[in-house]
């Protein structure tokens, strides 16, 4: 079935510095891959997205790349800060941009500053 | 405006018992979806509405598991004759036709 998978699984970083994430994909019918912040205790939380027509997109101190040949994404956080300390999962849809969500396992990024 | 809401924030039952769970989606949203997300894990698709209907339910585990969303808003998550490997948070989430999935608290099942 279809696949995300998601590395690395933690990551430390010195506040400051910039943190990647990288998820593959294996549906090359996917064209919707949303990427979510989750705090401990809290719900996911929307923090980006790309749809399949695009190769990057950025706001503010986040970015996303999207390579569909290779079917791969990754986020891309730079001048972490302490409060960006959380769980960060990657997403795949599964017919457009409301169809269902296959996620990634997610990564703990610590921030230490 | 307000977000997705969901209830209860907590449910604990014993095994074998029927819950349900219940979902208000943001207003105007036409897509809502059901997931549920064990610990250490990322949400597990069960099912998806357009409108009142299923679009897609190929997530749900097993005929245990049912919902509906009869007037196309609010939606419940049902149940039957629960398990122990049942426990996790079940996650709503809804979107609009610009697609982009906002989630809901969730509500915590536990099953002794």
């Amino acid at each position: 079935g279809e696949n995300v998978e998601q590395h690395p699984s933690t990551l430390s970083v010195q506040e400051g510095d910039s943190a990647v994430i990288k998820c593959t994909y294996s549906d090359s019918a996917s064209n919707y891959f949303p990427w979510y912040k989750q705090e401990l205790g809290k719900r996911p939380q929307l923090i980006i997205d790309i749809r399949s027509n695009v190769g990057e997109k950025k706001d503010q101190r986040i970015a996303v790349t999207l390579n569909k040949t290779a079917k791969h994404f990754s986020l891309h956080i730079t001048e972490t800060q302490p409060e960006d300390s959380a769980v960060y999962f990657c997403a795949a849809s599964i017919g457009g941009s409301q169809g269902n969500l296959i996620f990634g396992k997610g990564t703990k990024l610590s921030v230490k500053p | 405006g307000a977000g997705v809401s969901q209830t209860p924030s907590n449910k604990v039952t014993e095994k074998g018992k029927y819950v349900e769970l219940r979902c208000d989606p943001i207003s105007g949203h036409t897509a809502l979806y059901w997931y549920r997300q064990s610990l250490g894990q990322g949400p597990e698709f069960l099912i998806y509405f357009q409108g009142t209907g299923a679009a897609d339910d190929s997530g749900l585990p097993n005929d245990r598991f049912f919902a509906v969303r009869p007037e196309g808003s609010v939606s419940t998550l049902k149940i039957q004759r629960t398990e122990r490997g049942d426990s996790a948070v079940y996650l709503c989430a809804s979107s609009s036709q610009r697609g982009g999935q906002f989630f809901g608290p969730g509500t915590r099942l536990t099953v002794l």
